[in-house]
């Protein structure tokens, strides 16, 4: 079974400038997360997709964060502008659902953004 | 105070020693616990989730403690191999959903 496909693996751009990264989850898992994880911190939860729909946002800095997932599968998440403190690792999960049951989730290799 | 909590560490610990973290969490509605181990620059991967009767897999054995809130993963015979951050997990439901809330991890180094 293919696993979470995520790109690009690094990127590094100058603050003020725009970056997005892909997402392709494993597939028919319903639910696609977005995380961010600062170095020596846990991953923080940025988005979460039920198929296409956004079922928690409340973490995603919406004056420059974008994500979307149009067709329930694949998914963009987008940073327009960048600034230094986005420097971070952004992982993408994903994961199964059965009613209220949560499954474990699958990340991504993540995307290492560096902004100078 | 964060909703999950672990010691950052790092635990230094020799070849062969036994190993215990701990994490707890404040949320008393949260259902759902895994221990994610997570190498320096890889992602996090599901080490095993965590119920309430308790679980081991091979060396490794994770408890849950409901009425203390709080989880813990003993790693017995360390090998170096086991050098790596490892994540707590809870998760809870969340208006209409869930959410995972990690931690924010615990560093082992294991040495030879």
């Amino acid at each position: 079974e293919a696993g979470v496909a995520q790109s690009p693996r690094y990127k590094i751009i100058e603050k003020r400038q725009s970056v997005a990264f892909w997402c392709n989850p494993i597939s028919g898992h319903a639910t696609l997360y977005w995380y961010q994880q600062i170095l020596g911190q846990g991953p923080k939860l940025l988005i979460q997709f039920q198929n296409n729909g956004v079922v928690d946002d409340s973490q995603l800095p919406k004056d420059r964060f974008s994500a979307e997932r149009l067709k329930g599968v694949d998914s963009t998440l987008k940073i327009q502008p960048a600034k230094l403190e986005d420097s971070a690792v952004y992982l993408c999960a994903s994961s199964s659902t059965h009613g209220t049951t949560a499954y474990e989730q699958y990340f991504g290799p993540g995307t290492r953004l560096t902004v100078t | 105070r964060k909703e999950v909590e672990q010691d950052p560490g790092p635990f230094n610990v020799p070849e062969g020693a036994t190993v215990a973290f701990n994490c707890t969490y404040s949320n008393s509605a949260s259902q759902s616990f895994f221990w994610y181990r997570q190498d320096c620059r890889k992602e996090p991967k599901l080490l095993m989730s965590v119920y309430s009767s308790g679980n081991e897999d091979g060396r490794f054995t994770a408890q849950l403690n409901r009425a203390s809130q709080y989880i813990s993963l003993l790693i017995r015979d360390s090998k170096l191999s086991d050098s790596a951050t490892y994540l707590c997990v809870v998760n809870r439901a969340s208006v209409g959903t869930y959410k995972y809330i990690f931690g924010t991890g615990t560093r082992l180094k294991v040495l030879a």
